[in-house]
């Protein structure tokens, strides 16, 4: 596609459920990186991809947090035993072949995910 | 670790004002350094960038110059328009790891 996609657009789920997001990369990038965006918040690192290795994994936040990516292509970034305080905008980037600190990140619209 | 400080917001101008939003850094090593801008309903976009001291980045009349001795990367434009109204993020990428400023909200009035 043109651009980074990710779905779904909004995620509203209760207080101990599991949630899925989905990001589809622009088409060619091995880089991809998954943000959080908390109300009011900057942008904060969750974790990086290069190819389908994740070679940064350090952002994080916990171990009800994980994300794969198969076929270089697709990720997912999991959420188990969802709490109130993970609502946020979660963002989705990727970049060009090169991968470098230089690159420009192109970004998906994110996911809303709500937590009740 | 590595950071970003950026100006908080929301900064408030008229058109035609002169617009700077300041940016300072802590890195290691030469990291590269962004303007990143999200308007009102878009996805984050890159505005500039600049990857070793002393260049200049520059789009849409915005401008940024990379000072290594002073650590800062701040955001100006001589004359900001309504559509300028946006959250205007300074991020810093060394390595795998982007780190991302708190972002400062611009409104432009007309």
């Amino acid at each position: 596609g043109a651009g980074v996609s990710q779905s779904p657009s909004n995620k509203v789920t209760e207080k101990g459920k599991d949630v899925e997001l989905r990001c589809d990369p622009i088409s060619g990038h091995t880089a991809l990186y998954w943000y959080r965006q908390s109300l009011g918040q900057g942008l904060e690192f969750l974790i990086y991809f290069q190819g389908n290795s994740a070679p940064d994994k350090s952002g994080l936040p916990s171990d009800r947090f994980s994300a794969e990516r198969t076929g270089g292509s697709v990720s997912t970034l999991t959420i188990q035993r969802t709490q109130q305080e993970d609502s946020a905008v979660y963002l989705c980037a990727s970049s060009s072949p090169r991968g470098g600190a230089s690159d420009t990140q192109y970004f998906g619209p994110g996911t809303r995910l709500t937590v009740l | 670790g590595d950071s970003v400080t950026q100006m908080e917001g929301p900064v408030t101008l008229s058109e035609e004002a002169f617009l700077t939003i300041n940016c300072t850094y802590t890195a290691t090593g030469y990291p590269s350094l962004f303007w990143y801008v999200q308007y009102p309903g878009e996805g984050l976009q890159l505005l500039l960038k600049a990857t070793k001291a002393d260049d200049k980045g520059s789009n849409k009349g915005f401008e940024a110059t990379y000072r290594k001795e002073t650590t800062s990367f701040h955001l100006e434009k001589g004359s900001v328009q309504v559509s300028d109204s946006a959250v205007y993020f300074c991020a810093l990428a060394g390595g795998f790891k982007t780190i991302f400023g708190a972002g400062t909200r611009l409104f432009v009035k007309a």
